[in-house]
């Protein structure tokens, strides 16, 4: 159980174009998703945090408008790079926390999606 | 701020030893600490929980504990195969239901 899947695993697109990733709860209803950024050697950093039916909250520094986040339903929020550049170029991962005593005091990741941005 | 720390030099264990992977945290008092395994190019995977008030949690090989006037939590890989070789990550949930992750540990088994 608590399986959450990314789509794509890894993307490969021009400098200004925009890309979305998908992360869907496969089964069970997400509460809140997480969206975080990872750079080689490095530990996660939390980018924002979406909760269903309203507007994402994002870390200092972390840009909104070139990192649109939508949380549409209890099982999918989708990230979008926009107008992305090579230094977006980055592995991007979400996690999704639940509803129900045990599933909601941990995080669930997805596997990730590789963005190389060129 | 909150941290957490984790040893940040590789660990390489023969095959079937025991590892044993360290977690310190300060400026927190989490009322739980996680644990995670992370091999590259993927997303961390969950393996254990364990509250304030559990000394200890097993799961197979694995086995945690948590120490709260240590501030700190011990992670255990008994009989260790190559298979077990990624990183580990401890993590506390804290303000916001925001993880805070350490910077894992990477651990080796070696034939």
């Amino acid at each position: 159980g608590a399986v959450v899947s990314q789509h794509p695993s890894w993307v490969i697109c021009k400098s200004g174009t925009s890309v979305k990733i998908e992360c869907r709860s496969l089964d069970f209803q997400a509460t809140t998703m997480f969206w975080y950024r990872q750079f080689p050697k490095q530990s996660l950093m939390l980018m924002a945090t979406s909760n269903e039916g309203s507007k994402a909250t994002y870390e200092q520094g972390v840009e909104k408008d070139k990192f649109l986040i939508n949380h549409a339903s209890l099982t999918l929020s989708t990230l979008t790079v926009t107008s992305a550049h090579p230094e977006d170029s980055s592995f991007y991962i979400c996690s999704a926390r639940g509803t129900g005593r045990k599933i909601q005091e941990t995080q669930y990741f997805g596997p990730g999606t590789r963005l190389l941005v060129l | 701020s909150q941290k957490i720390e984790q040893n940040s030099e590789a660990l390489n264990i023969q095959e079937g030893k025991t590892a044993t992977l360290t977690c310190n945290y300060t400026n927190y008092s989490p009322a739980y600490l996680q644990w995670y395994r992370q091999d590259p190019g993927r997303g961390p995977v969950f393996l254990l929980l364990i509250r304030e008030n559990e000394k200890e949690k097993r799961k197979e090989r694995l086995k945690v504990t948590f120490d709260t006037t240590l501030k700190q939590s011990l992670f255990h890989i008994t009989a260790s195969q190559p298979a077990d070789s990624a990183t580990y990550l401890c993590a506390f949930t804290g303000g916001g239901n925001k993880l805070t992750f350490g910077t894992g540990t990477q651990l080796k088994v070696e034939l």
